[in-house]
């Protein structure tokens, strides 16, 4: 089964919207870690948003916030008020704590997000 | 400090050329490790170590070796280049130690084997 599961291959949204990326995860781990990472068109993995399995509270970082629904093992990436320079491809990661080092990332297949003018 | 740094930025080999990834990084991380991107795919480990001279296998090793002599440096070697290898190959770092959790990517190398 598929531990990172990214359903939209691509997504269009209008600068100055917002937009959802969708991210289900599939473990069994209580103690588990979801990221969001964004790799433009240059190809570099850029940090964006982090979530513990233990956190009461949804994460947000400046425009970025995680939609986190622990029960529906759901992990959406909201982005308010896009910018053309939100266009990338957009990847959902799991680090859990049973996979030995617990620093090991299982990746989604991503979603690439064009933002229109 | 300059993160994490690969090299080369690209490479082109012949089938059954061998070959080293260099990875660096000067953040003083214990783990570090290696993901290979596929176009369609989202990363995937190959290998990984948690401090010098221990190193484990990921979901994809066939066909590569690593070794951790330094703190600083995760070398990947490709012992007999195959096409099924070409692909992006990203290093990362991350502490192992108090609330951190953050891991750190290399810029990439871009492998071709024709």
């Amino acid at each position: 089964a598929q531990k990172i599961t990214q359903t939209q291959p691509g997504m269009f949204v209008q600068e100055k919207e917002a937009v959802t990326l969708d991210c289900t995860y599939d473990t069994s781990d209580p103690s588990y870690g979801l990221f969001w990472y964004k790799q433009p068109s240059s190809g570099e993995m850029i940090f964006l948003i982090y979530q513990g399995s233990y956190d009461q509270q949804n994460a947000t970082e400046g425009r970025y916030s995680l939609n986190f629904q622990k029960a529906r093992k759901s992990a959406n990436l909201v982005i308010s008020a896009s910018q053309l320079g939100d266009s990338a491809m957009y990847f959902c990661a799991m680090r859990e704590a049973i996979s030995g080092s617990a620093r090991q990332l299982t990746f989604g297949s991503g979603t690439q997000l064009t933002v229109l003018p | 400090n300059a993160g994490v740094t690969q090299t080369p930025k690209f490479q082109v080999l012949k089938t059954g050329q061998s070959m080293t990834l260099q990875c660096a990084q000067d953040m003083n991380h214990e783990y570090m490790s290696w993901y290979r991107q596929d176009p369609g795919m989202g990363l995937r480990l190959i290998h990984y170590s948690v401090g010098a001279g221990i190193t484990d296998q990921g979901e994809v090793p066939n066909g590569y070796n690593v070794s951790r002599s330094t703190t600083e440096d995760f070398p990947l070697r490709l012992l007999s280049a195959a096409p099924s290898q070409t692909s992006v190959y990203f290093c990362a770092s991350s502490s192992l130690g108090g609330a951190s959790y953050e891991q750190y990517f290399g810029p990439g190398t871009r492998l071709t084997v024709t």
